[in-house]
C-alpha cells in the first residue's frame, strides 16, 4: 500500500516568509508525528496528533510553528516568519497509535526546507 | 525525560562480516519500546527492528537482531553478513508506551561497509 507522502520535497524560501508543509499519512494510521532533522540538533520531535484528540505540541520550538490535522488524515505544518535556523529536513511519520502499545512509526521522505 | 546515547559516530565493517552498533538508553519509566531505524543517503527513515521493555526474548528480523540487556539499559543492533547496501546512518530510538509515544533519537552511527 501507499506509504507516508510529503510535499513539497524541497522548499527554498526567503527569511521572513511563511511556509506550509504537507503530510499525508498511511491510511488507517490514527497517530501522526512531525519531526525535524538538522545538523546541529539531530532528530527532534515537534508535534503529535492522535485521532481527534488535542495535539501534543510540547516539541514546537516557538510560537512561529503550528500544525493542524484535518479530518484525522492530512496534516499541515506551518512556519511563520521563517528564520535561517529553521532550515532543516521536516519529517512526518504515522503509526497505528493504539493505546497500551508502542508501534513502529513509518516515515515519509521529508521536506528539505532552506531559508535564505 | 528519556535519553538515547550512541557513542560510535562512525563504524567500518568488511562485507559479509557481522557488526554491532551500540545504543544505551535512560528512562525511569518501566514501559517503553526501543527501535532501530536506517537512513540511507537518500534520506528516508526505514524501520528495522523493535524491542518492547517486557519482551523476554531478543528481537530478530532477518539479518538484524537486537541485543537487549535491560539491566545495563543497552539495546545494541547486530547486523550479520553485512552487505554494501547496509552502508547508511543508523539511529537508535525509544518511546514510552504512555502518552504521545513520540520517538527520542540518538545521534546516529554512520556505518560504511567495505568491499
Amino acid at each position: 500500500g501507499a506509504g507516508v507522502s510529503q510535499s513539497p520535497s524541497n522548499k527554498v524560501t526567503e527569511k521572513g516568509k511563511d511556509v506550509e508543509l504537507r503530510c499525508d499519512p498511511i491510511s488507517g494510521h490514527t497517530a501522526l508525528y512531525w519531526y525535524r532533522q538538522s545538523l546541529g540538533q539531530g532528530l527532534e520531535f515537534l508535534i503529535y496528533f492522535q485521532g481527534n484528540s488535542a495535539p501534543d505540541k510540547s516539541g514546537l520550538p516557538s510560537d512561529r510553528f503550528s500544525a493542524e490535522r484535518t479530518g484525522g488524515s492530512v496534516s499541515t505544518l506551518t512556519i511563520q516568519r521563517t528564520q535561517q535556523e529553521d532550515s532543516a529536513v521536516y519529517l512526518c511519520a504515522s503509526s497505528l497509535g493504539l493505546a497500551g502499545k508502542a508501534y513502529e512509526q513509518y516515515f515519509g521522505p521529508g521536506t528539505r526546507l532552506t531559508v535564505t | 525525560a528519556q535519553k538515547i546515547t550512541q557513542t560510535q559516530p562512525g563504524m567500518f565493517v568488511q562485507e559479509k562480516e557481522a557488526v554491532t552498533l551500540d545504543c544505551t538508553y535512560d528512562t525511569s519509566d518501566p514501559s517503553y519500546g526501543l527501535f532501530w531505524y536506517k537512513q540511507p543517503s537518500s534520506g528516508e527513515m526505514i524501520f528495522l527492528i523493535y524491542q518492547g521493555s517486557y519482551d523476554q526474548q531478543n528481537a530478530t528480523e532477518g539479518r538484524y537482531s537486537l541485543n537487549f540487556q535491560k539491566a545495563r539499559k543497552s539495546a545494541n543492533l547486530v547486523i550479520s553478513a553485512s552487505q554494501l547496501g547496509d552502508s547508511a546512518m543508523y539511529f537508535c530510538a525509544m518511546t514510552l508506551v504512555r502518552g504521545a509515544r513520540q520517538l527520542t533519537f540518538g545521534s546516529g552511527t554512520q556505518l560504511t561497509v567495505l568491499p
